[in-house]
């Protein structure tokens, strides 16, 4: 399995609170990856890492920001958290080259905005 | 506009048999497809995947298909187990089309394999 893991795996925060999630690999992979998963739409990207200090947005971005100042660390923020980001997110990580686009994902963090 | 569909949300099907799980994408620019399977609380595994220029690949159980000119991809499990029960993700890049190595998913299909 690749190193990757998530944390906290369970959060309950309320609307309005800050809230950032974390990702951290030991893969040394250059990519990264946050997703979220909800009933209905599958894996869905918010942002994506190609590498330190290199971000750039996914197709559901609004209302959340990503940080990585080092290869192993990739953080999501919820700056302002609401209910409707109540879902599932999932890290991954690629090595990304041309035989491979595998991404490689975490655990998952389960959180919940009241 | 949804570019890789999975049109059945779910499929049943006895121990033995075979599962067929189907796959249908619309960006001409994907050349590399991929299948995850995930269990309850757990992270998207990698299962298997294939590149453009084949139409067939396989790894013990799974065999995965590929027919470009339908645009259209399925995965075979034979013969299908109850450790099989999961979702099956079918993804799609383009990485020759300047995707960045991102993957587009579908909804996901969920299999039950009854004993």
């Amino acid at each position: 399995d690749a190193g990757i893991t998530q944390s906290p795996r369970h959060k309950v925060t309320e609307t309005g609170t800050p809230v950032t999630l974390r990702c951290h690999q030991t893969e040394n992979h250059r990519y990264m990856y946050w997703y979220r998963q909800d009933p209905g739409h599958g894996l869905r990207l918010i942002h994506y890492s190609y590498g330190v200090k290199d971000t750039d947005k996914g197709e559901v971005s609004d209302g959340y920001s990503v940080s990585r100042s080092k290869t192993e660390d990739f953080l999501l923020t919820l700056e302002s958290a609401t209910s409707s980001q109540t879902s599932v997110y999932f890290c991954a990580i690629s090595e990304a080259s041309f035989t491979t686009d595998t991404q490689y994902f975490g655990p998952g963090t389960r959180l919940t905005v009241l | 506009d949804q570019q890789v569909k999975q049109n059945s949300p779910s499929l049943s099907v006895q121990e033995g048999r075979i599962s067929i799980l189907n796959c249908d994408y619309t960006n001409s620019m994907f050349d590399y497809f991929l299948w995850y399977k995930k269990y309850p609380a757990e992270g998207p595994t990698f299962l298997i995947s294939i590149s453009s220029i084949k139409d067939k690949n396989e790894d013990g159980r799974f065999t995965v298909f590929l027919n470009k000119s339908a645009k259209h991809l399925s995965l075979h499990i034979v013969p299908s187990q109850p450790g099989d029960s999961a979702v099956y993700f079918c993804a799609a890049s383009g990485n020759s089309g300047g995707s960045n190595y991102k993957l587009t998913f579908g909804k996901g299909t969920l299999l039950t394999v009854n004993p």
